[in-house]
């Protein structure tokens, strides 16, 4: 089945450490995106990128990175510069860039402690 | 720059009864707009969109939304809950001078009582 993989589904990490989050899609998308969810803020954009090796900054880039290897992959670099990382994170693609109707992963929750 | 209004944080309804959830929405060109779920601990998933067809829009799960530009709004309604319907809803809207990004609404998580 066509999807997106995101790994871990849970992770924890100390204060100072950065953290790769994974996802992997076999959609065939070009595009792919982060998003960071709070409760009660709906999803907010990290990254986008519509082809290999670029991408763009969101409406929150500051304290994260990522990379564009391969047309399935876009790592999400956590870093130890983002002030408050502990959140739920979303990755989604579609079949262009900001096509409007995304398909997302289960997500990866990040608790800083 | 277009935004999301969504009224109330929490729906409570009783199986069976209506689900009335409100979006509105702030864009000085035609919109897409957009109804994702959300169940817990997992990704969104598209219920229905609107661009610029039909105004009265049908999604999954039995769902549907009217698009009401005097309004500028897109609820969403159901005629009849079920507990599967207990999730988070979101609502979102695209405008393509701002290269369709898309912009989400705060969510409105309904729960439903047996």
């Amino acid at each position: 089945d066509g999807g997106i993989t995101q790994s871990p589904k849970y992770l924890f990490r100390k204060e100072g450490q950065n953290v790769t989050l994974s996802c992997e899609q076999n959609l065939n998308h070009d595009a792919m995106y982060w998003y960071r969810q709070d409760p009660g803020q709906g999803l907010r954009l990290i990254y986008y990128s519509q082809i290999v090796n670029d991408f763009q900054k969101g409406d929150i880039a500051e304290g994260y990175s990522v990379s564009r290897e391969k047309k399935e992959s876009f790592p999400l670099t956590v870093t130890s510069a983002q002030k408050n990382p502990t959140a739920f994170y979303l990755c989604a693609s579609s079949i262009a860039l900001l096509a409007g109707e995304l398909f997302f992963g289960e997500g990866s929750r990040l608790t800083v402690l | 720059a277009q935004s999301v209004t969504q009224l109330g944080s929490h729906v409570s309804v009783s199986e069976g009864a209506l689900v009335l959830l409100r979006c509105n929405y702030s864009s000085s060109v035609p919109p897409y707009l957009f109804w994702y779920v959300q169940y817990p601990n997992q990704g969104l998933q598209l219920l229905l969109k609107y661009t610029s067809a039909a105004t009265l829009v049908k999604g999954i799960n039995g769902f549907e939304a009217e698009f009401k530009k005097s309004e500028t709004s897109f609820h969403l309604t159901k005629p009849s809950a079920h507990m599967s319907d207990a999730a988070e809803y979101f609502c979102a809207v695209s405008v393509e001078a701002a290269g369709n990004k898309l912009t989400f609404g705060g969510g409105t998580r309904v729960l439903v009582k047996p």
